[in-house]
């Protein structure tokens, strides 16, 4: 298996820009997971899925942000419009189920820089 | 979620062991206890869970106290590319990753 694919691996953009970070999860995973981090905050979780229904998104920053996950191998995290304190590593991450049990897999991440 | 709390840094030689502790004393019954490690510039990575019974794989070994309070990660012979943040996550019947700020390892040849 490929493990968890992300893209872009880098973005640059410019404020104001809309942003759309892609996942592409684990063959056979159902949950899948969407962090951010920064150097102040360290890791955090934004939102997680179960099944390609958003189950958690307490950690969502804003409605700037948004995330959607159409079918089990595909999912999008969304910033609109983006701002330069969005600039972080974003990773996803996909497991098998989200019980206490399960292992995540990450992503190589995509790292967003916002001018 | 329940807190763990864990040294900012450590440090360790080449091919020597090293034990990494964990505080955990506001675990529940059902929280199991996981292990990630994350390498400069890459996502983390799984290292190892338990819930009650120490464990061992290939990476490392997991001693989990009595009371469950506290554990530690043992990794039997570091090695350069075990450098990284290593973090110690209770993870409820969510399964959510809640990180804090980890240990820094830092070995030397």
């Amino acid at each position: 298996d490929a493990g968890v694919i992300q893209s872009p691996r880098h973005e640059v953009t410019e404020m104001g820009q809309e942003v759309t970070l892609r996942c592409k999860p684990i063959s056979g995973h159902n949950s899948l997971f969407w962090y951010r981090q920064t150097m102040m905050r360290g890791l955090e979780l934004l939102i997680y899925f179960n099944n390609n229904v958003p189950i958690d998104d307490s950690g969502m920053p804003e409605d700037r942000f948004s995330a959607k996950m159409p079918n089990a191998s595909f999912s999008t995290l969304k910033i609109q419009p983006s701002e330069p304190r969005d600039s972080a590593v974003y990773f996803c991450a996909s497991s098998f189920q989200s019980s206490g049990a399960d292992t995540q897999y990450f992503g190589p991440g995509t790292r967003l820089t916002v001018l | 979620d329940a807190k763990t709390t864990q040294p900012n840094s450590m440090e360790s030689n080449e091919e020597e062991p090293v034990h990494l502790p964990c505080n955990h004393s506001t675990i529940s019954g059902t929280d199991y206890i996981h292990w990630y490690r994350q390498l400069p510039s890459q996502g983390p990575e799984y290292v190892i869970h338990g819930l009650t019974s120490n464990v061992n794989n290939r990476m490392a070994s997991l001693a989990i106290a009595e009371d469950r309070k506290s554990s530690t990660l043992i990794l039997h012979r570091a090695t350069l590319r075990d450098a990284a943040v290593y973090y110690c996550i209770l993870t409820s019947n969510t399964g959510k990753l809640i990180f804090g700020q980890g240990t820094t390892l830092q070995v030397k040849p």
